[in-house]
Order: structure tokens, then sequence, then C-alpha cells
């Protein structure tokens, strides 16, 4: 079975450039999770949906930061614009069922912001 | 806040048990405890979860005390692939989704 899947797996940019992070869901799953990593904070939830639509983003750092989910196979974070702070692995996860079900996570996107 | 305490690291043998410690004193009662573990480079992977009775599946084992303020994450042998770091995390109320990771458990597994 296919996990949830993130692309690019790298991406390094200049400052001020627009940055946008792809996710693939599990097929069936009905919530979806952003997190970013960093070493100064850990894992931090930016945003979630269910049923592609957007509950809570309290974590998102910024007006810099936007997350959509068109539909339930496909969603985007975007940073724009860039800044180094910015830098971190972001992780997507999707869920079937939010409660205490499994949340599965992609391998991550490894930003750098120059 | 991540309202769970766990050492910042240990050390096992492989192929011996390991038994990994939270401490969750102020859980509510509808809190579930779930623990993650995230291999170098990797994402999180989800390992197991419970609300009071002890539970098992392929992974590992979970023990939770009986007045839940703590538990424990047994792997019964430990082996190279299990060095990771284990986030125990209390989940609860209507947020049980909103998983919030501590610094975790830096597990390393000797040969």
């Amino acid at each position: 079975d296919a996990g949830v899947i993130q692309s690019p797996r790298h991406e390094v940019t200049e400052m001020g450039q627009e940055v946008t992070l792809r996710c693939k869901p599990i097929s069936g799953h009905d919530y979806l999770f952003w997190y970013r990593q960093t070493m100064m904070r850990g894992l931090e939830l930016l945003i979630y949906f269910n049923n592609n639509v957007p509950i809570d983003d309290s974590g998102m750092p910024e007006d810099r930061f936007s997350a959509k989910m068109p539909n339930a196979s496909f969603s985007t974070l975007k940073i724009q614009p860039s800044e180094p702070r910015d830098s971190a692995v972001y992780f997507c996860a999707s869920s079937f069922g939010g409660d205490f079900r499994p949340q599965h996570f992609g391998d991550g996107t490894r930003l750098s912001i120059l | 806040d991540a309202k769970t305490t766990q050492p910042n690291s240990m050390e096992s043998n492989e192929e011996e048990p390991v038994h990994l410690p939270c401490n969750h004193s102020t859980i509510s009662g509808t809190d579930y405890i779930h623990w993650y573990r995230q291999l170098p480079s990797q994402g999180p992977e989800y390992v197991i979860h419970g609300l009071t009775s002890n539970v098992n599946n392929r992974m590992a084992s979970l023990a939770i005390a009986e007045d839940r303020k703590s538990s424990t994450l047994i792997l019964h042998r430990a082996t190279l692939r299990d060095a990771a770091v284990y986030y125990c995390i209390r989940a609860g109320g209507g947020s049980n989704y909103k998983l919030t990771f501590g610094k975790g458990t830096l597990l390393t597994v000797n040969p």
C-alpha cells in the first residue's frame, strides 16, 4: 500500500522566493495534517484538514504561510515570501477518522532557505 | 506544552527488552496515550496507543498504570532498527487528533 507521499524531498531556494510543498495522503483517509520540525522547536502542528476543509490553522506561524486541499488526494503548503527562518523539515500526515486513530506520516520535505 | 515527561535518552543491548517510561501526571479521563517513534531521516511512525488497559501489538506493548499517571512502552527484543526517538503523547478531549510532540527519548541500541 502506498503511504503518504510528499514532494519534493529536498528544496533549496533563495530568500524571497515562493515555495510550494505537496502532499498526497493515503487513499480513503479523511484527515490531513501539516507539521514542521526544527531543532529549536521540535515537531509542531501547523494546520489540519477534515474532508478537505481546514479545521484548525492556529499553528501556522504567519500570513506568509498558506495551505490548501483542493481535493481528497492532494494538499499544498505554500510559503510566500520565504525567509531563512522557515528552513525546516515539513511533514504531512493523514489518518482515517480523528480521535485516537494513528496518523501516518510521509518522509518529509527538507527545506533550506538561503 | 507536551504534558508528558520522558527521559532524554536510554541505552539498550540488542535482543534485550527495553522499557521506556513516560509520566503524564495531569492526564484527564478522556486522554489517550499515544507512542510514536522517529527513525533518522524519516517521519514519525505510529507505535501503539491506549486508554486504560494494557495493549499489545506486533511492534510493542503498552503498560498503563492503574492511576493512569504513567505508562511504559515495552519493546520485547530490541533490534538495531529500533534505534530512534520515541515520543509519548497524551491527546484527549475534543482534540484527540492534535498530537503535541515533546522532545522524546532517544533510544540507542548496542550490538
